[in-house]
């Protein structure tokens, strides 16, 4: 069954609104790794937490971990038209070496 | 800064045909994964290398294999191609197998007809 899976799959805000993104994975983990991807481009690296970690910022971006829920939370702040993309999580679970991805949310801002 | 390359960025390919990717990562990653992404679906993991060994494999099928070499590129080789190989195929490269960030390639966008 899939590691990630993430809510909503759709999100459509206005310009300058907040965005939450959920995921949720099923085993324990060493680390998330959130991605964007734009339609039919590749994946650029946003933020990587490791399980020992609650809370990243990078700019607008704030990511949660809560382990004991088995859950990760991407913020975008002040959102801007150029936020529009799909956005993943990846998990590699405890004793793998690979990245598992959840479904991803689509995140649409209206300008 | 240098970012994973990948080539050639498409290819098209007929039926039972093969093909053959290749990812070069990021000067001094040691560690090169592959997917595939098919339309409006998420990344699968295929396999990954560290080291030039593999260290670990997804739902990679038998008619796909793939390796490291020493100067750390990696080529994924596709046989007895079928229409539901078409695809993004992604390299991703990272430092180590750790707590590292996941780097990834533009792509391969992969039509087989």
């Amino acid at each position: 069954s899939q590691q990630g899976e993430e809510d909503p799959q759709a999100l459509s805000i206005q310009e300058g609104e907040n965005a939450t993104m959920n995921c949720s994975y099923k085993t324990s983990i060493n680390n998330l790794q959130w991605y964007r991807q734009n339609s039919g481009r590749g994946l650029v690296h946003l933020i990587l937490i490791r399980s020992n970690e609650r809370e990243k910022h990078s700019g607008r971006l704030r990511v949660t971990l809560d382990t004991s829920k088995k859950s990760s939370s991407l913020l975008i702040t002040a959102s801007r038209a150029a936020d529009t993309a799909s956005y993943f999580c990846a998990t590699d679970a405890v004793g793998t070496y690979k990245y598992i991805f959840g479904t991803g949310t689509r995140l649409k801002v209206l300008a | 800064a240098a970012g994973v390359i990948q080539s050639p960025r498409h290819l098209i390919k007929e039926k039972r045909e093969t093909a053959t990717l290749k990812c070069y990562p990021i000067p001094r990653h040691d560690t090169v994964y592959w997917y595939q992404q098919g339309p409006g679906q998420d990344p699968q993991f295929l396999i990954s290398f560290y080291e030039k060994m593999q260290s670990d494999k997804g739902s990679i099928p038998d008619r796909f294999s793939a390796q490291q070499f020493s100067d750390y590129h990696s080529e994924l080789n596709m046989s007895s191609l079928e229409l539901g190989d078409s695809a993004l195929y992604f390299c991703a490269s990272s430092l180590g197998t750790g707590a590292y960030e996941q780097y990834f390639g533009p792509g391969t966008r992969l039509t087989v007809t």
